[in-house]
């Protein structure tokens, strides 16, 4: 079954500085990759997703995120934190043959807070 | 345009009792999806519509939990005989297609509580 890893709940970064997300993801093959992001009382916002291509994907908001086959990950960065991104971040992963519907299987999330 | 909506945006109800969370997804979407968010269990798929296929209800909990969408477009998700168990967040999403890889936009989701 797939299944998607977000190693870390909780990470506190300054404004300013740069931000990476982790996400592992274990499937039959490479399936589509999301990112979302779900600010406070809000629901789900897609940032960027990648199936094939160019293996760098920009979204909005000035982030992006790099797909690495041999570890299996998707991780997504920003070089520059704003504090309006404090938020929670959801990497997800979603089927790629048309048998498999269009139903996610997300991580369980990054809680991100941004120091000023 | 408008975007996923969802009713109510808070609901309380004692153990016990039925409740009907609506979701009205973007005008002309295809497909439609319940979604459930939960401290233990994080974002889990509970069932998706597509076009007029019979529905996917392959992650839904237990027979307590049942949706219908009607006309193509507003569906309903019925948990019967609530459990405190079942409190959680319930997102439904909406898109164009049903195809892999669709975007489906979110709605802010319907928070129920049960006491």
């Amino acid at each position: 079954a797939q299944s998607v890893t977000q190693p870390d709940i909780h990470i506190t970064v300054s404004e300013g500085a740069s931000l990476e997300l982790r996400c592992n993801y274990s499937y039959g093959a490479t399936p589509y990759l999301f990112w979302y992001v779900q600010s406070p009382g809000q629901g789900l916002q897609l940032l960027l997703k990648y199936f094939s291509g160019d293996t760098l994907v920009q979204g909005i908001k000035g982030f992006e995120a790099e797909f690495k086959r041999s570890q299996s990950s998707f991780n997504l960065r920003k070089p520059s934190v704003h504090w309006s991104d404090a938020a929670e971040y959801f990497c997800a992963v979603g089927p790629i043959l048309t048998g498999g519907g269009n139903k996610l299987t997300f991580g369980t999330g990054t809680q991100l807070k941004v120091e000023l | 345009g408008a975007g996923v909506s969802q009713s109510p945006s808070n609901k309380v109800t004692e153990k016990g009792k039925d409740v009907e969370l609506r979701c009205d997804p973007i005008s002309g979407h295809t497909a439609l999806y319940w979604y459930r968010q939960s401290l233990g269990q994080g974002l889990e798929f509970l069932i998706y519509f597509q076009g007029n296929s019979a529905p996917d209800k392959s992650g839904l909990p237990s027979d307590r939990f049942s949706a219908e969408r009607t006309g193509g477009s507003v569906s309903t998700l019925t948990i019967q005989r609530t459990q405190q168990e079942d409190s959680a967040v319930y997102l439904c999403a909406s898109s164009l297609e049903w195809f892999p890889g669709d975007t489906q936009y979110f709605g802010p989701g319907t928070r129920l509580t049960v006491l």
